[in-house]
């Protein structure tokens, strides 16, 4: 059974701090994990991938993987109000399909 | 702009009343998904289309039956929509790459009564 985990939440920044956003999968096979965010009512949008170790940053976020320990996370600095949501974790086994987490809700206080 | 467009964004029905949801795409992606999300969960997938290759998930009720008449467009059908199949229906695509991101539509709220 494949199996991805995410603190449910919510995780609680200030305006300005740093959110740090964790993942853990079981299928040591996974060969690519992604980040996306959903706001309430709404559908995910995909904000970043990574297929190797270590770090990958786009912008205000940083995706960290370490497949020795299977596990992923998304660090968004700068938090701002708007980056108030879901955030979910997507692993792909390299069949096209991707499992996904039930999230982590984040909310950034002004 | 390339996208994934849903139709309709809202659906209610009656339970037992059959149900039909859309889904098309400007991208030209190969491979298309159906998955179902209820409050505070993962989205499930149903079933996905890798071109007209149908492929189910072992779970997927056979109450869901899906159409992809071409590369641009795929149905969700309801046959007997049941109380607890009410929940929002994400339409996804992606090529068939290494990569394979996929690319979510709006979503269709369903609504049964």
């Amino acid at each position: 059974q494949k199996e991805v985990e995410q603190n449910s939440g919510p995780l609680s920044v200030p305006e300005g701090a740093i959110a740090s956003l964790n993942c853990t999968y079981s299928d040591r096979g996974s060969q690519s994990f992604f980040w996306y965010r959903q706001y309430s009512g709404k559908s995910p949008e995909l904000i970043m991938f990574i297929y190797s170790n270590g770090d990958k940053e786009d912008g205000r976020f940083t995706a960290q993987l370490n497949k020795a320990s299977q596990y992923v996370s998304l660090l968004i600095r700068d938090s701002q109000p708007s980056d108030s949501a879901t955030y979910l974790c997507a692993v792909n086994e390299g069949y096209s399909t991707l499992t996904f987490g039930k999230g982590t809700m984040l909310l950034v206080s002004p | 702009d390339a996208m994934v467009i849903q139709n309709p964004r809202y659906q209610v029905t009656q339970f037992g009343k059959p149900v039909t949801l859309s889904c098309s795409q400007t991208l030209n992606h190969n491979v298309m998904y159906w998955y179902q999300q209820k409050s505070s969960q993962a989205p499930k997938l149903l079933f996905h289309y890798y071109d007209k290759d149908f492929n189910n998930e072992a779970d997927t009720p056979d109450n869901f039956q899906s159409r992809r008449p071409n590369t641009s467009f795929c149905f969700l059908d309801i046959r007997s929509p049941g109380l607890g199949d009410a929940a929002m229906y994400l339409c996804a695509t992606s090529t068939k790459t290494n990569t394979d991101t996929q690319y979510f539509g709006p979503g269709t709220r369903l609504t049964v009564l």
